[in-house]
Protein backbone atom coordinates (compact mmCIF):
# COMPACT_ATOMS: atom_id res chain seq x y z
CA UNK A 1 0.00 0.00 0.00
CA UNK A 2 0.69 3.65 0.07
CA UNK A 3 2.11 5.33 3.31
CA UNK A 4 1.33 9.00 3.81
CA UNK A 5 2.18 10.72 6.57
CA UNK A 6 1.47 14.53 7.15
CA UNK A 7 1.24 16.21 10.15
CA UNK A 8 -2.66 16.09 11.73
CA UNK A 9 -2.60 20.01 12.90
CA UNK A 10 0.27 22.88 12.86
CA UNK A 11 -0.36 26.89 14.47
CA UNK A 12 1.22 30.34 12.99
CA UNK A 13 0.51 33.56 13.44
CA UNK A 14 -0.69 36.15 10.38
CA UNK A 15 2.47 37.23 8.25
CA UNK A 16 4.37 34.08 8.99
CA UNK A 17 5.62 31.72 6.98
CA UNK A 18 4.85 27.71 7.43
CA UNK A 19 6.19 25.03 6.42
CA UNK A 20 3.66 21.68 5.98
CA UNK A 21 5.72 18.47 5.41
CA UNK A 22 4.61 14.93 3.85
CA UNK A 23 6.79 12.32 3.13
CA UNK A 24 5.76 8.66 1.14
CA UNK A 25 6.27 5.27 0.46
CA UNK A 26 4.73 3.97 -2.72
CA UNK A 27 5.85 2.37 -5.78
CA UNK A 28 5.65 3.54 -9.58
CA UNK A 29 5.45 6.94 -8.38
CA UNK A 30 3.53 9.29 -11.13
CA UNK A 31 3.62 12.87 -9.20
CA UNK A 32 2.54 14.50 -5.90
CA UNK A 33 -0.29 17.15 -5.39
CA UNK A 34 -1.53 19.58 -2.42
CA UNK A 35 -4.97 20.25 -2.18
CA UNK A 36 -6.48 23.00 0.28
CA UNK A 37 -9.84 21.96 2.19
CA UNK A 38 -11.59 25.14 4.05
CA UNK A 39 -14.25 23.65 6.31
CA UNK A 40 -17.21 22.01 4.65
CA UNK A 41 -16.00 22.71 1.18
CA UNK A 42 -13.85 20.52 -1.67
CA UNK A 43 -10.64 20.35 -2.26
CA UNK A 44 -8.82 22.83 -4.13
CA UNK A 45 -5.58 22.29 -6.22
CA UNK A 46 -2.97 23.89 -4.49
CA UNK A 47 0.23 22.56 -6.77
CA UNK A 48 1.89 19.80 -8.43
CA UNK A 49 5.42 18.10 -8.56
CA UNK A 50 6.54 15.16 -10.42
CA UNK A 51 10.06 16.16 -11.05
CA UNK A 52 12.28 17.15 -7.83
CA UNK A 53 12.56 20.61 -7.30
CA UNK A 54 10.69 23.90 -5.90
CA UNK A 55 7.62 24.94 -7.92
CA UNK A 56 6.49 28.33 -6.73
CA UNK A 57 2.87 30.01 -7.27
CA UNK A 58 2.13 33.18 -5.81
CA UNK A 59 2.51 32.60 -1.61
CA UNK A 60 2.54 29.19 -2.10
CA UNK A 61 5.73 27.10 -3.02
CA UNK A 62 5.88 22.90 -3.32
CA UNK A 63 9.17 20.93 -2.99
CA UNK A 64 9.33 17.40 -3.78
CA UNK A 65 12.61 14.70 -3.84
CA UNK A 66 11.51 11.48 -4.91
CA UNK A 67 14.92 9.45 -3.91
CA UNK A 68 13.58 10.41 -0.07
CA UNK A 69 9.83 10.38 -0.91
CA UNK A 70 9.48 13.64 1.04
CA UNK A 71 7.78 16.95 0.16
CA UNK A 72 6.52 20.06 1.29
CA UNK A 73 4.25 22.82 1.00
CA UNK A 74 5.47 26.38 1.95
CA UNK A 75 3.21 29.41 2.96
CA UNK A 76 3.95 32.51 2.95
CA UNK A 77 2.89 36.05 4.41
CA UNK A 78 0.08 33.85 6.13
CA UNK A 79 -3.75 35.56 6.45
CA UNK A 80 -6.27 34.45 8.35
CA UNK A 81 -7.72 32.80 5.06
CA UNK A 82 -5.33 30.86 4.80
CA UNK A 83 -6.99 27.90 7.96
CA UNK A 84 -7.74 25.27 6.49
CA UNK A 85 -6.66 21.43 5.82
CA UNK A 86 -3.82 20.95 3.62
CA UNK A 87 -4.22 17.16 1.64
CA UNK A 88 -1.01 15.86 0.51
CA UNK A 89 -1.68 12.94 -2.59
CA UNK A 90 0.46 10.71 -4.47
CA UNK A 91 -0.32 9.64 -8.03
CA UNK A 92 0.71 5.94 -9.00
CA UNK A 93 1.06 4.92 -12.39
CA UNK A 94 -2.29 3.08 -13.42
CA UNK A 95 -2.53 0.10 -15.38
CA UNK A 96 -2.24 -0.16 -19.07
CA UNK A 97 -2.89 3.86 -18.83
CA UNK A 98 -0.67 6.82 -18.45
CA UNK A 99 -3.04 7.95 -15.49
CA UNK A 100 -3.36 6.86 -11.68
CA UNK A 101 -5.94 6.95 -8.42
CA UNK A 102 -4.38 9.28 -5.93
CA UNK A 103 -3.71 8.33 -2.75
CA UNK A 104 -4.11 11.17 -0.06
CA UNK A 105 -3.12 12.08 3.56
CA UNK A 106 -5.12 12.47 6.47
CA UNK A 107 -4.88 16.31 6.25
CA UNK A 108 -2.57 18.87 7.84
CA UNK A 109 -5.27 21.01 9.89
CA UNK A 110 -3.78 24.81 10.10
CA UNK A 111 -5.19 27.24 11.91
CA UNK A 112 -3.65 31.10 11.45
CA UNK A 113 -3.61 33.34 14.89
CA UNK A 114 -4.06 37.16 14.01
CA UNK B 1 -15.64 26.92 -17.96
CA UNK B 2 -18.26 25.85 -15.46
CA UNK B 3 -16.99 23.11 -12.75
CA UNK B 4 -17.69 19.86 -11.36
CA UNK B 5 -21.08 20.02 -10.08
CA UNK B 6 -22.58 16.79 -7.85
CA UNK B 7 -26.59 16.53 -7.16
CA UNK B 8 -28.03 16.59 -4.52
CA UNK B 9 -26.00 18.64 -2.12
CA UNK B 10 -27.56 16.99 1.07
CA UNK B 11 -29.01 13.78 1.86
CA UNK B 12 -31.05 12.25 4.54
CA UNK B 13 -32.14 8.90 4.48
CA UNK B 14 -32.30 5.38 6.80
CA UNK B 15 -30.59 2.54 7.92
CA UNK B 16 -31.10 0.38 4.77
CA UNK B 17 -32.55 2.50 2.38
CA UNK B 18 -30.84 3.25 -1.03
CA UNK B 19 -29.37 6.05 -2.48
CA UNK B 20 -27.99 7.39 -5.88
CA UNK B 21 -25.55 10.08 -5.94
CA UNK B 22 -24.61 12.51 -9.42
CA UNK B 23 -21.67 13.74 -10.69
CA UNK B 24 -21.25 15.70 -14.07
CA UNK B 25 -17.40 16.88 -14.79
CA UNK B 26 -16.10 19.54 -16.32
CA UNK B 27 -16.32 19.32 -19.96
CA UNK B 28 -13.96 17.68 -21.71
CA UNK B 29 -12.59 15.70 -18.90
CA UNK B 30 -13.53 11.68 -19.50
CA UNK B 31 -12.34 10.92 -16.07
CA UNK B 32 -14.21 10.53 -12.86
CA UNK B 33 -13.38 9.24 -9.79
CA UNK B 34 -15.40 9.26 -5.84
CA UNK B 35 -14.31 9.76 -3.06
CA UNK B 36 -15.63 9.02 0.83
CA UNK B 37 -14.50 11.55 3.17
CA UNK B 38 -15.18 11.70 7.09
CA UNK B 39 -13.48 12.63 9.87
CA UNK B 40 -11.92 9.76 10.91
CA UNK B 41 -10.95 8.29 7.75
CA UNK B 42 -9.74 11.64 5.71
CA UNK B 43 -10.07 10.77 1.94
CA UNK B 44 -10.59 7.26 0.87
CA UNK B 45 -10.85 6.65 -2.63
CA UNK B 46 -14.18 4.61 -4.00
CA UNK B 47 -13.34 3.95 -7.40
CA UNK B 48 -12.47 6.02 -10.74
CA UNK B 49 -14.52 5.74 -14.49
CA UNK B 50 -12.68 6.18 -17.85
CA UNK B 51 -14.83 6.42 -20.80
CA UNK B 52 -17.55 4.49 -19.40
CA UNK B 53 -15.39 1.95 -18.05
CA UNK B 54 -14.18 1.17 -14.27
CA UNK B 55 -10.44 1.50 -14.08
CA UNK B 56 -9.40 1.72 -10.19
CA UNK B 57 -11.10 0.40 -7.27
CA UNK B 58 -11.16 0.97 -3.53
CA UNK B 59 -11.47 -1.03 -0.87
CA UNK B 60 -15.33 -0.48 -0.14
CA UNK B 61 -17.84 -3.37 0.12
CA UNK B 62 -20.39 -4.17 -2.90
CA UNK B 63 -23.05 -2.05 -1.68
CA UNK B 64 -21.27 1.06 -2.80
CA UNK B 65 -21.20 0.80 -6.93
CA UNK B 66 -20.76 3.57 -9.53
CA UNK B 67 -21.51 3.79 -13.57
CA UNK B 68 -20.38 6.19 -16.09
CA UNK B 69 -22.29 7.22 -18.96
CA UNK B 70 -21.27 8.27 -22.54
CA UNK B 71 -21.33 12.11 -21.84
CA UNK B 72 -18.94 11.20 -18.56
CA UNK B 73 -22.01 12.22 -16.14
CA UNK B 74 -21.17 9.53 -13.36
CA UNK B 75 -23.58 8.33 -10.76
CA UNK B 76 -22.69 6.09 -7.42
CA UNK B 77 -24.70 4.34 -5.79
CA UNK B 78 -25.05 2.63 -1.91
CA UNK B 79 -27.36 0.19 -1.07
CA UNK B 80 -28.62 -0.96 2.37
CA UNK B 81 -27.32 1.92 3.85
CA UNK B 82 -25.33 1.74 7.39
CA UNK B 83 -24.99 4.37 10.08
CA UNK B 84 -21.45 4.38 8.92
CA UNK B 85 -21.85 5.37 5.42
CA UNK B 86 -22.84 8.80 6.59
CA UNK B 87 -19.92 10.81 5.20
CA UNK B 88 -19.18 13.80 2.38
CA UNK B 89 -19.13 12.16 -1.13
CA UNK B 90 -16.84 13.83 -3.41
CA UNK B 91 -16.49 12.84 -7.06
CA UNK B 92 -13.45 14.39 -9.34
CA UNK B 93 -12.70 15.24 -12.84
CA UNK B 94 -9.57 14.69 -14.82
CA UNK B 95 -8.84 15.34 -18.16
CA UNK B 96 -6.77 12.44 -20.13
CA UNK B 97 -3.73 14.25 -21.87
CA UNK B 98 -2.09 11.06 -22.85
CA UNK B 99 1.58 9.65 -22.29
CA UNK B 100 3.52 12.12 -20.04
CA UNK B 101 0.82 14.90 -19.62
CA UNK B 102 -0.23 16.01 -16.00
CA UNK B 103 -3.64 15.66 -15.44
CA UNK B 104 -5.17 17.67 -12.38
CA UNK B 105 -8.28 16.41 -10.75
CA UNK B 106 -11.22 18.79 -9.60
CA UNK B 107 -13.33 17.97 -6.91
CA UNK B 108 -17.29 19.11 -6.85
CA UNK B 109 -18.85 20.73 -4.31
CA UNK B 110 -19.50 17.03 -2.70
CA UNK B 111 -23.23 15.68 -1.50
CA UNK B 112 -23.22 15.36 2.32
CA UNK B 113 -25.27 11.83 3.31
CA UNK B 114 -26.71 11.42 6.55
CA UNK B 115 -27.67 8.31 7.54
CA UNK B 116 -30.16 8.01 10.23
Amino acid sequence: GQNIDQPTEMTATEGAIVQINCTYQTSGFNGLFWYQQHAGEAPTFLSYNVLDGLEEKGRFSSFLSRSKGYSYLLLKELQMKDSASYLCAVRRVGRGSTLGRLYFGRGTQLTVWP
Amino acid sequence: KAGVTQTPRYLIKTRGQQVTLSCSPISGHRSVSWYQQTPGQGLQFLFEYFSETQRNKGNFPGRFSGRQFSNSRSEMNVSTLELGDSALYLCASSSWGGQGVMETQYFGPGTRLLVL
